[in-house]
């Protein structure tokens, strides 16, 4: 089976830094991506590793660990507006993409 | 502007009817996708199209039937046999080359059983 596990929640304070931890268990994977959803809206793309290490994207950054089945989403200097929900995604074979239960953000003053 | 249209916006479904929710896309996409999002939760993956003419389901087809007979569009049907559809709807695409998938989102159809 496929599987993908990430906290249901996380909280966190203006200007702080919160890591979202992802956890997967696929039949063929080519990549881990990331998502950011605010409520009642569409999911958009943030991110994608296919190969192991840290990619940087502004105050944010991904990892991947292709051996420990694991990556994170790492968001820095958080702001008000973070507050969303955020899904790591994974590309398995034939262009399936599955996605995770999502994290939940909170972002307070 | 390219993108990805879904419509309705808002659909209403008496029991025991089967409605059917519209995705386009002018991304010059190969695949496209369905999901379906309950209240604080996921996306679970229903039907998957990696091309014109063939998909696959995805982890709950049941209840639900596509097509795509076009590049562009990939309809979705809810049928009376899916018990319990109420829910938000959302189609995607991505360019269909493994290693490069970045999905762009439709802004969503949510369906109600009345």
């Amino acid at each position: 089976g496929q599987s993908l596990e990430q906290p249901s929640e996380v909280t966190a304070v203006e200007g702080a830094i919160v890591q979202i931890n992802c956890t997967y268990q696929t039949s063929g994977f080519y990549g881990l991506s990331w998502y950011q959803q605010h409520d009642g809206g569409a999911p958009t793309f943030l991110s994608y590793n296919a190969l192991d290490g840290l990619e940087e994207t502004g105050r944010f950054s991904s990892f991947l660990s292709r051996s420990d089945s694991y990556g994170y989403l790492l968001l820095q200097e958080l702001q008000m507006k973070d507050s969303a929900s955020y899904f790591c995604a994974v590309e398995g074979g034939y262009n399936k993409l599955i996605f995770g239960a999502g994290t939940r953000l909170a972002v307070h003053p | 502007d390219g993108g990805i249209t879904q419509s309705p916006k808002y659909l209403f479904r008496k029991e025991g009817q089967n409605v059917t929710l519209s995705c386009e896309q002018n991304l010059n996409h190969d695949a496209m996708y369905w999901y379906r999002q309950d209240p604080g939760q996921g996306l679970r993956l229903i039907y998957y199209s990696q091309i014109v003419n063939d998909f696959q389901k995805g982890d709950i087809a049941e209840g639900y039937s596509v097509s795509r007979e076009k590049k562009e569009s990939f309809p979705l049907t809810v049928t009376s046999a899916q018990k319990n559809p109420t829910a938000f709807y959302l189609c995607a695409s991505t360019v269909g080359q493994t290693g490069n998938t970045e999905a762009f989102f439709g802004q969503g159809t949510r369906l109600t059983v009345v």
